[in-house]
């Protein structure tokens, strides 16, 4: 079966340290994007692509960055990580058009920055 | 732009016993709403949508939800909960004919807890 995996699952890290998320996923799906999920603010928009080579900007874009090599991969990137990003992240992917398309989420990375 | 309230943060109810979880919407143009379900330590998934046609819309696990317009509300509801619908639902919307995926807009979240 098709699916979208993330890894690691958890990660306690440094303030400073930079910190990679993977996200593979086989469904073949153009689109993927990165979300953070905390108390009270439901999930927010990180980083998102159409394709190959394609990256945008989120509404809160702020000291992380993604690259997309191959269809199926979305890595996550945080540059000097800071307590501030601890959080639960999550990666989806879609087909079609995005915003009538279902996203297909991953089972998400806990990160605790110290 | 588009805001989602989801009102209830926490809802408890008695298994068997029937749910509504609230979200109401804000948007200046048309737009296509959803409901995400969040089980214990996994990832989203689809529960329903709304994209146009019937304004009831039914989903998976039982659930469904109404689409009202004038009053910009998507309410979820399932006449007779069970303990495995346990879980956090998300509210989402999305304008019509938008294609920027920054345009999909997830409430805060209502975690739904089954009592026996």
């Amino acid at each position: 079966d098709a699916e979208i995996t993330q890894s690691p699952r958890h990660k306690i890290t440094e303030t400073g340290r930079q910190v990679t998320l993977a996200c593979h996923q086989t469904w073949n799906h153009n689109n993927m994007f990165w979300y953070r999920q905390d108390l009270g603010h439901g999930l927010r928009l990180i980083h998102y692509s159409y394709g190959v080579q394609d990256t945008n900007k989120g509404e809160v874009s702020d000291g992380y960055s993604v690259s997309r090599s191959n269809t199926e991969d979305l890595p996550l990137t945080l540059e000097s990580a800071a307590s501030s990003q601890t959080s639960v992240y999550f990666c989806a992917s879609s087909e079609g058009t995005v915003n009538t398309g279902e996203l297909f989420f991953g089972e998400g990375s806990r990160l605790t920055v110290l | 732009a588009q805001s989602v309230t989801q009102l209830d943060s926490q809802v408890p109810v008695f298994e068997e016993a029937p749910v509504e979880l609230r979200c109401n919407y804000s948007s200046s143009v048309s737009v296509y709403l959803f409901w995400y379900v969040q089980y214990p330590n996994q990832g989203l998934q689809l529960l329903l949508k709304y994209l146009s046609g019937s304004t009831l819309v039914k989903g998976i696990n039982g659930f469904e939800a109404e689409f009202n317009k004038s009053q910009t509300s998507f309410h979820l509801r399932k006449p007779s909960v069970h303990i495995s619908d346990t879980a956090e639902y998300f509210c989402a919307v999305t304008p019509l004919g938008g294609s920027s995926a920054s345009k999909i807009i997830f409430g805060s979240g209502t975690r739904l807890s089954i009592r026996p």
